[in-house]
Formats: structure tokens, C-alpha cells, sequence
């Protein structure tokens, strides 16, 4: 099945700096990737996705970026603010019908420091 | 976006007593819906696969005479945590898939206690 690592498990930044997040996967069939950010005691909430036939994709202060090859995927927030402060998670699956489970990625805690 | 619900957002039981969480989704039918089970500081675990009218499919390591699932109709699952002991007290989440999209819609978690 499918395996995905994720690093850093915590991560601070400057508030205004930018803050990076990899995750790679284990499955060469997967096609979907999800980043999903969670805040204490609530539901995960997806920010972004790629699929597997794009190499980037951008959403304001928020872009991801995929190597199929090198089998890894990347988030990357600019400009942080206090309110990004949240633990992400990012996941890969197989999608053909829409049905089919996700993997996720262990979290990472990330702190925007004022 | 679509909307999935939990009842209740939060229990509390006694030791050796079973608990049932419901899922349900709001503005969309799921023939598909997933439970998750998150300790604090963790990810979220698939516990199962729950199949509108079949059973469902539960993941390495999940005992499924413990945990109960049942999707009786296309908007709703419902999760039976039976004869619960504390290893059990987690944070409980179901999500479902809305039509062919890829997009999971998460519900709002319910934290079980488990005295």
C-alpha cells in the first residue's frame, strides 16, 4: 500500500517568511495530493491539491509544488501570518472513481512567530 | 463545498459500555465514507471503508467486531465503538467523497472519553 513521510515535523518561522513543507510517497500510481491544514480540536480543512499531470499549482500565498519522479511534493506558504499557525497534513491516493482512501503524511506543527 | 455532520461532538462513557457516532452528509449522497481515528499530536489512522448497502472494509490492525460500522443509507454511517475501554478515548472523524470528485469532505470530529 501506499506510504507517505513527511518532514518537518515541526517547523517555525518568522512571521512575513516563507515555510516549506515535503512530503514523498511510495506509490508510483498515485495521482492525487492533497494538503490539508488542521487547527486544535478541529476538522482538517483542504488548502490545496495537485494531480499527478501538473507540475505546480498556485492559490494566493499558497502553491505546491509535484516530482513524479522523484515521487515527492512540496508546500510552500509566503508571506506567513500568525493565522497560518495550524498542523498540516498532506496525502497521496490512486483516484480513478473519486471513492478511493487517502494516505496521509504525519503532520507537521507549524508556528508563525509574531 | 459540501457539508458532513457528526453527532455527537462529544461523549463521555463508562468503561464496557458502547458508544455510536453517526455521520452524515448534508447536501450530497456518499456511497462512500471513511472513518479516521486521530490520538493527540498524530495523524489522522483509516480505521475503515463504510460502503452504502455492503460491508465495510477495515484497515490492518482494526477489530471489526469492536468497531461497528454501518451505512444503511447514502447519507448516513454510523460508527459503534463497543464494550469501550480508555485506549479507545480518541478524536473519531469521517469524511465522504462527493460524487466523482477527489475532494474529501471532512465532519467535525467527535472526542470520545472513555472513563
Amino acid at each position: 500500500g501506499e506510504n507517505v513521510e513527511q518532514h518537518p515535523s515541526t517547523l517555525s518561522v518568522q512571521e512575513g517568511d516563507s515555510a516549506v513543507i515535503k512530503c514523498t510517497y511510495s506509490d508510483s500510481a498515485s495521482n492525487y495530493f492533497p494538503w490539508y491544514k488542521q487547527e486544535l480540536g478541529k476538522r482538517p480543512q483542504l488548502i490545496i491539491d495537485i494531480r499527478s499531470n501538473v507540475g505546480e499549482k498556485k492559490d494566493q500565498r499558497i502553491a505546491v509544488t509535484l516530482n513524479k519522479t522523484a515521487k515527492h511534493f512540496s508546500l510552500h506558504i509566503t508571506e506567513t501570518q500568525p493565522e497560518d499557525s495550524a498542523v498540516y497534513f498532506c496525502a497521496a491516493k490512486y483516484t480513478n472513481f473519486g471513492n478511493e482512501k487517502l494516505t496521509f503524511g504525519t503532520g507537521t506543527r507549524l508556528t508563525i512567530i509574531p | 463545498g459540501a457539508v458532513v455532520s457528526q453527532h455527537p461532538s462529544w461523549v463521555i462513557c463508562k468503561s464496557g459500555t458502547s458508544v455510536k457516532i453517526e455521520c452524515r452528509s448534508l447536501d450530497f449522497q456518499a456511497t462512500t465514507m471513511f472513518w479516521y481515528r486521530q490520538f493527540p499530536k498524530q495523524s489522522l489512522m483509516l480505521m475503515a471503508t463504510s460502503n452504502e448497502g455492503s460491508k465495510a472494509t477495515y484497515e490492518q490492525g482494526v477489530e471489526k467486531d469492536k468497531f461497528l460500522i454501518n451505512h444503511a443509507s447514502l447519507t448516513l454511517s454510523t460508527l459503534t465503538v463497543t464494550s469501550a475501554h480508555p485506549e479507545d478515548s480518541s478524536f473519531y472523524i469521517c469524511s465522504a467523497n462527493k460524487g466523482s470528485y477527489n475532494e474529501q469532505f471532512f465532519g467535525p470530529g467527535t472526542r470520545l472519553t472513555v472513563l
